[in-house]
Formats: C-alpha cells, structure tokens, sequence
C-alpha cells in the first residue's frame, strides 16, 4: 500500500523555466509534507516543508502547495537551474509528538537542461 | 556542526550472514531513524530510536533489530541476510518532535 505517491518517475525542463514536481498521498493522518533532494552517493537532502494548517509555502526558488481535500501537493522550482538535477522525494509523516517517521514517494528524477 | 555520518561505506555480504552497520548521529540530535532504499524506490522506514528504545518500527522483520547508545549514535543488524536485502541503508536524525531528518549518506550493502 504505497501511501505517498510520485506519479512521475522523470522530469526534464530547460535552465529559467519553472519545474513541477507532484506528489499524492493516501493517509489522512498525515499532517506534515517534507520535500528532499537527493544527489547520487549522497543522503537526501532537506528541502522545504510544510504543515497541514497552511496550503502555501515558500522558500527563494522553492514553492510547496498543500491542496489537503485533494491530499495533493507539488513544488514549484522557479527558475530552474541545472544545479537542480536531482532525484526529488516527497515525504510525509503524522504528527511531530513522536519525532519524526517519514513515508516517502518513489521519487522523481528532474533534469534541468542548460 | 557536524552532520551524520555512516559507516561502511559499502559492503558486501553473502546470503545468510549478519551485517552490523554504524551511524553517529548529528550534534544535538537525541532521536536516530533507519532507513532502506532499494533501488529505484524511495527510502522506507525500518525503526526508530530515542533514550536508546525502539520508538516506532515499519514493516520490517524482526531479523532488523537496532540499538542506540548513551551518545545517541546507532547500529543497525540485519541476520540471516538475504539477497532482497541489497539496498542503501540511510540513517538520519532528528530533535524529538521535530520531524526534518538529517540524512547520512548511507550504507550501500550488496548480498550475494
């Protein structure tokens, strides 16, 4: 049962131009939204967040919208650089009481083209 | 500030052996979480440790056991391994109810 969800497994978009990356979730417990990037022979890296009580936030080049009654969300990259080609992972947990415990999707590469 | 590190790096085992892998965790941070990412999936989570207790366990057997240590480092011990048991093995940490983990780079542990 695969409770977050990147449906895209590869993105490509040119240098300056805006990438969106989707995720869907399934669990309605989750109320925190993680995104990570991850380089190859690294660990994910911490991106942006954001907790169910917003549906907006933003961070620089890096956007995060909640649409909770449709348990989406996706990150806007605006503008793209090639310093952005990454594995991009959504991640979600429930609650922040009991430290964190993240779900995260299958990924999704983004390959941003000079 | 230091990050967290794991080690090995890389590892090779063979069918039916036991693996120990190691992580420190980062400055401050009292709550250490593992992680398996087999190829091509995202990271799925295995267990979780704070005040050297399990915490929370995914849905992994009980062959995946842990420990954390006074100094909030961790190991992680896989028995018995088994070929499906090739995977990157993160281990991050986190401030207890803070749920941003900081990522090692990972064990990458190939069974053969």
């Amino acid at each position: 049962d695969q409770q977050v969800k990147q449906n895209s497994p590869s993105l490509s978009v040119q240098e300056g131009r805006i990438s969106i990356l989707n995720c869907d979730y399934t669990n309605s417990m989750f109320d925190y939204f993680l995104w990570y990037k991850k380089y190859p022979a690294e660990g994910p890296t911490f991106l942006i967040s954001i907790s169910s009580i917003k549906d907006k936030n933003e961070d620089g080049r890096f956007t995060v919208f909640l649409n909770k009654s449709a348990k989406h969300l996706s990150l806007h990259i605006v503008p793209s650089q090639p310093g952005d080609s990454a594995v991009y992972f959504c991640a979600a947990s429930e609650g922040t009481t009991s430290g964190s415990r993240l779900t995260f999707g299958e990924g999704t590469q983004l390959t941003v083209n000079p | 500030e230091t990050g967290v590190t794991q080690s090995p790096t890389h590892l090779i085992k063979t069918r039916g052996q036991q693996v120990t892998l190691r992580c420190s965790s980062q400055s401050g941070h009292n709550t250490v979480s593992w992680y398996q990412q087999a190829l091509g999936q995202g990271p799925q989570f295995i267990f979780q440790y704070y005040r050297e207790e399990e915490n929370g366990r995914g849905n992994f057997p009980p062959r995946f056991s842990g420990l954390q240590f006074p100094n909030y480092s961790s190991e992680l011990n896989v028995n018995a391994l088994e070929l499906d048991d090739s995977a990157l093995y993160l281990c991050a940490s986190s401030l207890r109810g803070r749920p941003t983990d900081t990522f090692g780079s990972g064990t990458r542990l190939t069974v053969v």
